[in-house]
């Protein structure tokens, strides 16, 4: 079974400063993986998405992640943070061959990240 | 992108009544989700609907308490049966968009009371 780690349950940024949220994950094969986010009272919004090709993917507002096979890791990057960021940000993972339950996504528990202006 | 309507959007109800959450879909898809969200938690998903068949549930989640329809390839019901104030949550039903990633409803505040 598929699974996904936030390491971080709150990331604290300065405005301007980089920032980075964490995401790990576990699954049979080569994955999909995806971020979301969410702002308060509000739906779920695709960031960006792995494939496959250019580890280094790059999705709305200037977000980008990295996939890491050999640490099987995705972390979200922002060169240089917005109060504007401040929202719940979901990694997400779902294996890339097709079998039983591998249409489905598998979310990480969150991480709030907070941008201090 | 598909675009999802999902309502209601929020309902405050009562202990032992049902509520049946909507999703619309502007466009043809094969498979619909729904997820529950439990208040500070993540994304849980309950069953996977196709047009067709029976949902598929997951583990810990049962067709008598979260009936869902899926009548035409752009609609799709679920209904939280029974209620207790355990199921207050955030309802929300995704399609399957490979090329632009999951898209997913607003999302249905549900608080039983």
């Amino acid at each position: 079974a598929q699974s996904v780690a936030q390491p971080e349950d709150q990331v604290n940024v300065a405005e301007g400063n980089p920032l980075t949220v964490k995401c790990t994950y576990s699954v049979s094969g080569n994955p999909y993986l995806f971020w979301y986010v969410q702002y308060p009272n509000r739906g779920l919004q695709f960031l960006l998405k792995y494939i496959t090709g250019d580890n280094l993917v790059k999705g709305s507002y200037g977000f980008e992640a990295e996939f890491n096979k050999s640490q099987t890791s995705f972390h979200l990057k922002k060169p240089s943070a917005l109060v504007s960021d401040s929202a719940l940000y979901f990694c997400a993972v779902r294996p890339k061959d097709s079998g039983a339950g591998s249409y489905q996504l598998t979310f990480g528990k969150g991480t709030k990240l907070s941008v201090i202006p | 992108s598909a675009v999802i309507s999902q309502k209601p959007s929020r309902d405050i109800c009562q202990r032992g009544t049902s509520l049946t959450i909507q999703c619309q879909v502007d466009s043809q898809v094969t498979m619909m989700f729904w997820y529950r969200q439990q208040p500070g938690q993540s994304l849980t998903l309950i069953a996977t609907a196709n047009q067709g068949s029976e949902a598929t549930y997951e583990s810990g989640f049962v067709i008598d308490k979260f009936p869902i329809s899926r009548p035409n390839l752009t609609f799709s019901t679920l209904t939280v049966s029974n209620m207790s104030p355990e199921d207050s949550s955030i309802y929300l039903c995704s399609v399957e968009e490979f090329r632009d990633g999951y898209t997913f409803g607003s999302g249905t505040r549900l608080t039983v009371v």
